[in-house]
């Protein structure tokens, strides 16, 4: 059972515009969640994250939003750059473990 | 820099064979996980220790491999009669404990081929 989805395989936003990336989650037990970059043939690197507890986290150009009630969080990144250009994973936290979505390829164009 | 190594970063063996990959954590890093990753999916949460106790396998983990962190510092994971659907990325993650254990932290990860 898919507890994580990244519902978008491929995400494709214009350099300077808002990305924005979703992941639902079916688990009301996650109490941590968290997204991590990925580039090609290295492991994912950390980004973001947010507890259960808040709606909201901001770092620099990233923010991460949190919908307890729809079991939704979203990553926002403003303004996208052609480096931001990567796979993106959401991860939810339960006993000690992540559980991961499958991931979006998100393609910055110039 | 995550504070996680491993090595082999690469590693192309014909079925049948074994394999084992070293993960290199520093040391704050008392929690250490395996996962594995193929193409176009997200990791997969194999095992994950706490210093030197296994506490936690997935049923994805056959007894086929066995991971062992023996005195809570580097950890390793062997294959055992390697088959072509162990072809994947195998990453080893860190966590420190405490408060700051929210966050766990990648390595470069083992890429496995079996021919």
């Amino acid at each position: 059972d898919q507890q994580v989805k990244q519902n978008s395989p491929s995400l494709s936003v214009q350099e300077g515009r808002i990305s924005i990336l979703n992941c639902d989650y079916t688990n009301s037990m996650f109490d941590y969640f968290l997204w991590y970059k990925k580039y090609p043939a290295e492991g994912p690197t950390f980004l973001i994250s947010i507890s259960s507890i808040k709606d909201k986290n901001e770092d620099g150009r990233f923010t991460v939003f949190l919908n307890k009630s729809a079991k939704h969080l979203s990553l926002h990144i403003v303004p996208s750059q052609p480096g931001d250009s990567a796979v993106y994973f959401c991860a939810s936290r339960t006993t000690q473990k992540l559980v991961f979505g499958q991931g979006t390829r998100l393609t910055i164009n110039p | 820099d995550t504070g996680v190594s491993q090595n082999p970063r690469h590693k192309i063996t014909k079925r049948g064979q074994n394999v084992t990959f070293r993960c290199d954590p520093i040391s704050e890093h008392n929690r250490l996980y395996w996962y594995r990753q193929t193409l176009g999916q997200g990791p997969e949460f194999l095992t994950y220790f706490q210093n030197e106790a296994q506490l936690e396998k997935s049923r994805l983990l056959s007894d086929r491999f066995s991971a062992e962190r023996p005195k809570g510092s580097f950890s390793t994971l062997e294959i055992q009669r390697t088959e072509q659907g162990d072809s994947a990325m195998y990453l080893c993650a860190g966590s420190p404990g405490g408060s700051s254990g929210n966050t766990i932290y990648f390595g470069e990860g083992s890429w496995l081929t079996v021919v």
